[in-house]
Formats: C-alpha cells, structure tokens, sequence
C-alpha cells in the first residue's frame, strides 16, 4: 500500500521563476492538504482540497495555488518566487469521512536563488 | 488563538530516560491533538494522538497526558533511545463547521536527542 507520493524530492528555481509541485495521496484518500514548512519551524498549512474544490485556505498570498484531479493527485503552483519561499513543501492526505488523521509525504524542498 | 505553544525547544535525555513535551493551545474549538515525529529530511509521520472525551492514551512507550481544563496536553516517551532522537509536533485541529477545520495547526517543535 502506497503512502504519500511527493515530486520532484528537490527543486532550484531563480527569483521571479513559476513552479509546481505534485502529489499523490495514499491509497483510499480523498483530501489533500498543503503545508510550507521553513528551516527549524513547524509546518504551517496553506490550503485543501477535496473534490477538485479549495476547502480551507491558510494565510498565504495568491500567488500559491492548487488543484486536484480527479484521482484525487494534486498540484501546489507558485507564482512570482520569492527568496522566502524557499522551504520544504509538504503534502497530506486524509479521508474526507475520517478522524482527522492526515499522513505527510517527504516533501519537497524547494530553494529560491 | 489559532496558536499551539510547544516547550521545551530542545531536550536531551539519556537513553532509558523518559523525555517529555509539553503543549498548550488557546481554541477551545480544537477536538484532535496529534503528536508528529519528524526526521530530518524527511515529512512528519503521525505518531499518536488524543481527543479531549480522554485524559491518557499509552501506545507503547509513547503516553499523551490531557489536561481539557488547563488546555494542555504533553507528550511522554518512557525508556528513551537513541532511535528516538527527532523532532516532534504537537498540533491540533478542529470539526467541521469552523475555520481552523481539518487545518492542523503545529506548534514549532521539539528537538530530542536522546544520548547513549
């Protein structure tokens, strides 16, 4: 059984540049949600998705955004890179019936030069 | 008060030693308190976790202690290993219905380093 899948592991992108970020959630899940998680800090949460649809939104600036497919997979966008938004980018998936028991991929860690 | 405060920032026990982490929150919303375990380069693996209805849920040599009253919550890591030297959450999130729903909030962590 497949945990949270994560890619690409590591990424280098130059000030200014787009990126995105994808995700495959385990095996039975339906919600994914997004978290940004800087060096020595928690993770904070940007948003979740179910059902193709942005349920929750934490407090980041529109330049990050989302999508789901219909597989339930994600994609984390970032538009217009910032040096500060260089970070370890994590997925978490969840069954939207569940008891609130979310599971983390890897990560991917993100560095804006 | 969507904060979860976390303390201490760093811990060192000898191994066989019980290591303990304490937390407390503000949201009287929150029904879910999870512990996480994070390796380094690694994302947060769900460790054990508690809903208020309880005051202690032992899985192992991992005991979280809740305090609904205090609103405060702690985790206990009896006999420590060297294994066991991580990083470790405590978070919490709420039902649906309010703003921080399924948003699990972390507190800033824990550094364990537990020596041999």
């Amino acid at each position: 059984d497949a945990g949270v899948t994560q890619s690409p592991t590591h990424l280098i992108k130059t000030r200014g540049q787009q990126v995105t970020l994808r995700c495959s959630p385990k095996s039975g899940h339906d919600t994914v949600s997004w978290y940004q998680q800087a060096l020595g800090q928690g993770p904070q949460f940007i948003f979740q998705y179910y059902e193709e649809e942005e349920r929750q939104r934490g407090n980041f600036p529109d330049r990050f955004s989302g999508h789901q497919f219909p597989n339930y997979s994600s994609e984390l966008n970032v538009n217009a890179l910032l040096l500060g938004d260089s970070a370890l980018y994590l997925c978490a998936s969840s069954l939207v019936t569940g008891s609130h028991e979310q599971y983390f991929g890897p990560g991917t860690r993100l560095t804006v030069t | 008060q969507q904060q979860v405060k976390q303390s201490p920032q760093s811990l060192i026990v000898q191994k066989g030693g019980i290591s303990i982490i304490n937390c407390a929150y503000e949201n009287t919303a929150f029904d879910y308190f999870p512990w996480y375990q994070q390796f380094p380069g690694k994302g947060p693996a769900l460790l054990i976790a508690i809903r208020p209805d309880v005051s202690e849920k032992k899985e192992g040599r991992f005991t979280i202690s809740f305090n609904k009253s205090a609103k405060q919550f702690s985790l206990h890591i009896m006999d420590s290993q060297p294994g066991d030297s991580a990083t470790y959450f405590c978070a919490a999130s709420a039902p649906p219905g309010g703003t921080s729903y399924d948003k699990v909030i972390f507190g800033p962590g824990t550094s364990l380093s537990v020596i041999p």
